[in-house]
């Protein structure tokens, strides 16, 4: 069974701070790691994804996480933060089953950026 | 290229009634993926199709049931609606390659 666990449902940054969301990992085979932001009323948006490449990934709107397995953990960082990223982050794995895939999801860090 | 389309956007339902719900999927993706989002269950996997074929299938009752066209378009249905459906039900096109996952802007079903 594959699992994440996002620590922190709730995190405040100054507008320009470094933002910091946690994720770690469970996975019993190895696994396909993503972020996603939503926005209110509207669907998920892909931020950056890790299938086995390089460890350090970098997504849109200067949103970067890096692969750990030796702490089991894809953490994402932003240098500066924006008012504009204020949404929720969700961490979220993916692991072949059955010949498909399914994402499962964490349960999701909300971004407030204050000025 | 077009994203991922839901119909319709919203939806207000009575107890015990059923609901289908649209998702056309990226041009030239074959696999489609439903998930259910609530405030408190979070995020939850329902069902996957790929060609028309059901590939994976989460915890949900029989009461949660989908199908995949032949021009990858996908439906869900869910019968004997209850209070407890009420969600933001999100459709996603699936990249053959890579295993990412595009979402479009769900379908917000409000059981009353």
């Amino acid at each position: 069974a594959q699992s994440v666990t996002q620590l922190g449902s709730h995190v405040s940054v100054s507008e320009g701070a470094l933002v910091l969301l946690r994720c770690n990992y469970s996975s019993s085979v190895p696994p396909y790691l993503f972020w996603y932001v939503q926005y209110p009323n509207q669907g998920l948006q892909l931020l950056l994804k890790y299938t086995s490449a390089a460890t350090l990934v970098k997504g849109i709107n200067g949103f970067e996480a890096e692969f750990k397995k030796s702490e089991t953990s894809f953490h994402l960082t932003k240098p500066s933060a924006h008012m504009s990223d204020a949404a929720e982050y969700f961490c979220a794995v993916s692991g072949m089953t059955g010949g498909g895939n399914k994402l499962t999801f964490g349960t999701g860090t909300q971004l407030k950026v204050e000025l | 290229k077009a994203g991922v389309t839901q119909t319709p956007r919203y939806l207000i339902k009575t107890r015990g009634q059923q609901v289908t719900l649209s998702c056309s999927p990226i041009s030239g993706h074959r696999s489609v993926s439903w998930y259910q989002q609530t405030p408190g269950q979070g995020l939850q996997f329902l069902f996957e199709y790929f060609s028309e074929t059901q590939r994976n299938k989460g915890n949900f009752p029989g009461r949660f049931s989908g199908r995949q066209f032949s021009n990858s378009r996908s439906e869900m249905n869910v019968s004997t609606l209850e209070l407890g459906d009420s969600a933001l039900y999100l459709c996603a096109s699936n990249s053959d390659r890579g295993y990412e996952q595009y979402f479009g802007p769900g379908t917000r079903l409000t059981v009353t």
